[in-house]
């Protein structure tokens, strides 16, 4: 079955700090790739997603490019705010339009980031 | 648009009692997701369903049910409450097949059974 792993947590940075959290993934067939941030109180948000192999998600300053060959989807970000400070999910849906996958998600355990000034 | 929409916000039940979460949608989305988040693992899907009067078990379909008689509401049963059950759990939905779109997320569901 799919898999999602993410690294062991949490991730506590000073504010301008570099960030990377490790994201490796077992999937059959060529799965999208998704990050999802939670901020503290609040459901799920997109933060950027790929869809294909060698694809760069980004927004808010974050990155992840989808790795076939290590399969991995790493989230990357130059300069961290204390606003970013969040749980970060990795995770992977199979299939492309038209499969049997229905959209489902597979979770990572999810990776807490505090962010101090 | 209001989006996913949860209630309630927090529950405290008793084991042994039954309640509904409900959720409902605006977005005219045919896939809806419930999934529980336990503290420090990642969110486990329990039920789906691709339209109205279509569901089937994810993961953990365990001691819940679902029932989805609209396109809006997906709503999930819990009959007999577990210790076990204490979660926070997330209603999602997704406009249309295919793995690449995005889900959308409810604010989620607290619930304690003591």
């Amino acid at each position: 079955g799919n898999s999602v792993t993410q690294m062991e947590g949490p991730v506590t940075l000073s504010e301008e700090a570099f960030l990377t959290i490790n994201c490796t993934y077992t999937a059959t067939g060529y799965p999208s790739l998704f990050w999802y941030v939670q901020y503290p109180g609040e459901g799920l948000q997109l933060l950027l997603k790929a869809t294909k192999a060698d694809d760069k998600g980004s927004n808010k300053g974050f990155e992840a490019t989808y790795r076939k060959e290590t399969t991995s989807f790493h989230l990357e970000k130059g300069s961290v705010q204390v606003s970013d400070s969040a749980v970060y999910f990795c995770a992977l849906s199979e299939g492309h339009a038209g499969g049997t996958s229905y959209g489902k998600l597979t979770f990572g355990q999810g990776t807490i980031l505090t962010v101090h000034p | 648009n209001a989006g996913v929409t949860q209630t309630p916000k927090f529950r405290i039940l008793k084991i042994g009692q039954s309640m509904t979460l409900q959720c409902t949608q605006d977005m005219n989305h045919n896939y809806m997701y419930w999934y529980r988040q336990d503290p420090g693992m990642g969110l486990k899907l329990i039920y789906y369903s691709v339209g109205a009067g279509i569901t089937d078990k994810g993961e953990v379909p365990n001691g819940y049910n679902v029932s989805r008689s609209t396109t809006e509401d997906f709503p999930l049963r819990l009959e007999l409450a577990a210790p076990s059950q204490t979660s926070v759990y997330f209603c999602a939905s997704l406009p249309r097949a295919g793995g690449y779109n995005e889900q959308f997320f409810g604010p989620g569901t607290r619930l304690t059974v003591l």
